[in-house]
């Protein structure tokens, strides 16, 4: 079976520009989670859904970052206006259906972002 | 906020020592979660733990909950270089599906 499945792998970009970064979670995994990964700051929860509506943003840095889910087999995460301290591996995480509060967490590969 | 620290943060150990992943938290979590990264890769879950004081083994690995579900740690026995990696323990906020990472714990295991 397919994993999570992360477009592109790596991104290198200017600041000030747009990226959008996506993902494809397992078939029929019901919950999606954005994390962001950095030396300093670990592993950081920018948000998830659940059957594709967004239940905690609270992560999301400021307005310039948006994520949308708009079904259940696809979610992006954008930023735009891009800024040098986005530089950082952004991963997708997808979990299975009615495994409650002790469910796996299943990752994507990564993207990795450099914003120049 | 709920914050899981780790500790320690590097370790360097030669291989057929044993060592102590600790994770620590203010915060109650209904199940906690431990996940090892290997460079290029997403987290891979090694265990789940849901009740205080529960304890499971995997092979060399033994993990600990703490009785009151804020702490857990994590136990190699005679570690192998096939062990180095990222540790991550991960809790799961009481009432909703909000899983929070800790700080990590980086192991180089030498042969």
């Amino acid at each position: 079976d397919a994993g999570v499945i992360q477009s592109p792998r790596h991104e290198v970009t200017e600041m000030g520009q747009e990226v959008t970064l996506r993902c494809k979670p397992i078939s029929g995994h019901d919950y999606l989670f954005w994390y962001r990964q950095t030396m300093m700051r670990g592993l950081e929860l920018l948000i998830y859904f659940n059957n594709n509506v967004p239940i905690d943003d609270s992560g999301m840095p400021e307005d310039r970052f948006s994520a949308k889910m708009p079904n259940a087999s696809f979610s992006t995460l954008k930023i735009q206006p891009s800024e040098p301290r986005d530089s950082a591996v952004y991963f997708c995480a997808s979990r299975p259906l009615g495994t409650k509060d002790t469910g796996e967490l299943f990752f994507g590969e990564g993207s990795r972002l450099t914003v120049l | 906020t709920q914050l899981l620290e780790q500790s320690p943060q590097f370790l360097s150990i030669q291989e057929g020592e044993n060592l102590t992943v600790y994770c620590n938290s203010s915060s109650v979590f209904s199940s906690l979660q431990w996940y090892r990264q290997e460079p290029g890769e997403g987290p891979v879950l090694l265990v789940t733990v849901v009740t205080g004081g529960e304890v499971k083994k995997l092979k060399r690995l033994t993990f600990q909950f703490g009785d009151a579900r804020k702490d857990s740690s994590l136990h190699i026995t005679a570690a192998q270089p096939g062990d180095t990696g990222l540790y991550l323990c991960a809790g799961v906020v009481s009432g909703t599906y909000k899983y929070i990472f800790g700080t990590g714990t980086r192991l180089k295991v030498l042969a």
